[in-house]
């Protein structure tokens, strides 16, 4: 079963708008951690947040905030004040407790900002 | 330097090429990882080396070697590869604390190209 999944296709977003990406996630584990990476065309991987499955508020960092509905199992990033810079891809993923566990991706959402 | 560098940025060669991915991280942490990045699929883990012992080798062709001299630096060793091995390689670092909580620093990928 997949564990991230990311159903989104691209998503589009006017400048200076608010934009939420969706994540539903699968474990049994009560433990575990929920991340958002960001992947412009350059191919660099980068980490935008995280969110702790104990976390009682939501996580944010600057204009990235993670709506986290546990019983629902989403993690959706939301985006506030978009701009041009942040067209690219983006995506999800959960690592469950456990040394060896690993981290564990979605599909990705294309975000694309229009001018 | 900060944080994950990769070496070189874009790779092409011939089947019969021996050559080698670098990687090298400066933020101090315990593990480092392979990622394999193909078009439209989710990113796929290579192998995981914490301590500087691999723990990790995901069901990868030994035409991939890798080699972790230390804790700061991880190669990636290709030889004989074939088209389909085309593809963005991204290394990682996080500092493993035996929880869901560390972090994953991606560099900025190779991209690989194999004729």
């Amino acid at each position: 079963a997949q564990k991230i999944t990311q159903t989104q296709p691209g998503m589009f977003v006017q400048e200076k708008e608010a934009v939420t990406l969706d994540c539903t996630y699968d474990t049994s584990d009560p433990s575990y951690g929920l991340f958002w990476y960001k992947q412009p065309s350059s191919g660099e991987m980068i980490f935008l947040i995280y969110q702790g499955s104990y976390d009682q508020q939501n996580a944010t960092e600057g204009r990235y905030s993670l709506n986290f509905q546990k019983a629902r199992k989403s993690a959706n990033l939301v985006i506030s004040a978009s701009q041009l810079g942040d067209s690219a891809m983006y995506f999800c993923a959960m690592r469950e407790a456990g040394a060896n566990s690993k981290l564990t991706f979605g599909k990705g959402i294309t975000l694309s900002v229009r001018p | 330097e900060t944080g994950v560098t990769q070496t070189p940025r874009h790779l092409v060669m011939g089947m019969t090429n021996k050559k080698s991915l670098k990687c090298e991280q400066h933020l101090g942490h315990n593990a480092m990882y392979w990622y394999k990045q193909s078009a439209k699929k989710p990113l796929e883990l290579m192998f995981v080396y914490s301590l500087e012992e691999r723990v990790e080798n995901n069901s990868v062709p030994s035409r991939f070697s890798p080699e972790c001299p230390n804790s700061s630096h991880l190669f990636l060793h290709l030889h004989t590869l074939q088209p389909e091995d085309s593809a963005l390689y991204l290394c990682a670092s996080s500092q493993i604390e035996d929880s869901f909580t560390d972090t994953q620093y991606f560099g900025p990928g190779t991209r690989l190209t194999v004729l």
